[in-house]
């Protein structure tokens, strides 16, 4: 079966990095995504990663490992509307599988 | 950017009525949709993925003849909550990609309740 793990809550400070790993067991990895959503909306694309390394889109950042079946989102300079839940999604079976993470809770304080 | 619709956002009815819900991606093909369910707190729960002119494939624990799924046309599916109970109350989100893979995109999402 599938599994992934994230933390469940992160608080960090305005202008602030932070890092939200994800961990995930699966069989026929194609690749891992992250999402956004706020509460009461629905989830929003931030970053897809198929290879090993990090891929960079703004101030927003992903890393895979696919030995190590690890990931992270990064998140720099960190401003007030990046409070949201942060979603892994572990993509599989020539991408008809996804499968979501228990998802984390980020609140950014002044 | 793509865009997918979903109507209705918000839906309540009384218990053993049937609902149905649209997903359209309104500037793009969609060659696989899916559907997910959420509740309060909790993840996305995959409960289905169906490609264009094909059956849905249901996930594990998922009542295909109580959640009924078409996919007719590469812009348009629909869930058809069958027989609804207030235990199906739940916030309902399709997403819509391309034969490309990722990334998907996701419609705004419909809040079902049950009572």
């Amino acid at each position: 079966g599938q599994s992934l793990e994230q933390p469940s809550e992160v608080t960090a400070v305005e202008g602030a990095i932070v890092q939200i790993n994800c961990t995930y067991q699966t069989s026929g990895f194609y690749g891992l995504s992250w999402y956004q959503q706020h509460d009461g909306g629905a989830p929003t694309f931030l970053s897809y990663n198929a290879l090993d390394g990090l891929e960079e889109t703004g101030r927003f950042s992903s890393f895979l490992s696919r030995s190590d079946s690890y990931g992270y989102l990064l998140l720099q300079e960190l401003q007030m509307k990046d409070s949201a839940s942060y979603f892994c999604a572990v993509y599989s079976g020539g991408y008809q599988k996804v499968t979501f993470g228990t998802g984390t809770k980020l609140q950014v304080i002044p | 950017g793509a865009v997918v619709s979903q109507h209705p956002s918000r839906v309540i009815c009384k218990s053993g009525t049937s609902v149905k819900i649209e997903c359209r991606s309104l500037d793009f093909q969609a060659t696989t949709m899916f559907w997910y369910r959420q509740f309060p707190k909790q993840s996305l729960m995959l409960m289905a993925t169906s490609n264009e002119g094909s059956k849905a494939t249901y996930e594990q624990g998922v009542e295909k003849d109580k959640f009924l799924i078409n996919h007719a046309s590469l812009t348009l599916s629909t869930l058809t909550v069958t027989s609804a109970h207030p235990e199906d109350s739940s916030f309902y989100i399709c997403s819509a990609r391309t034969s490309g893979g990722p990334p998907q995109y996701f419609g705004p999402g419909t809040r079902l309740l049950v009572l």
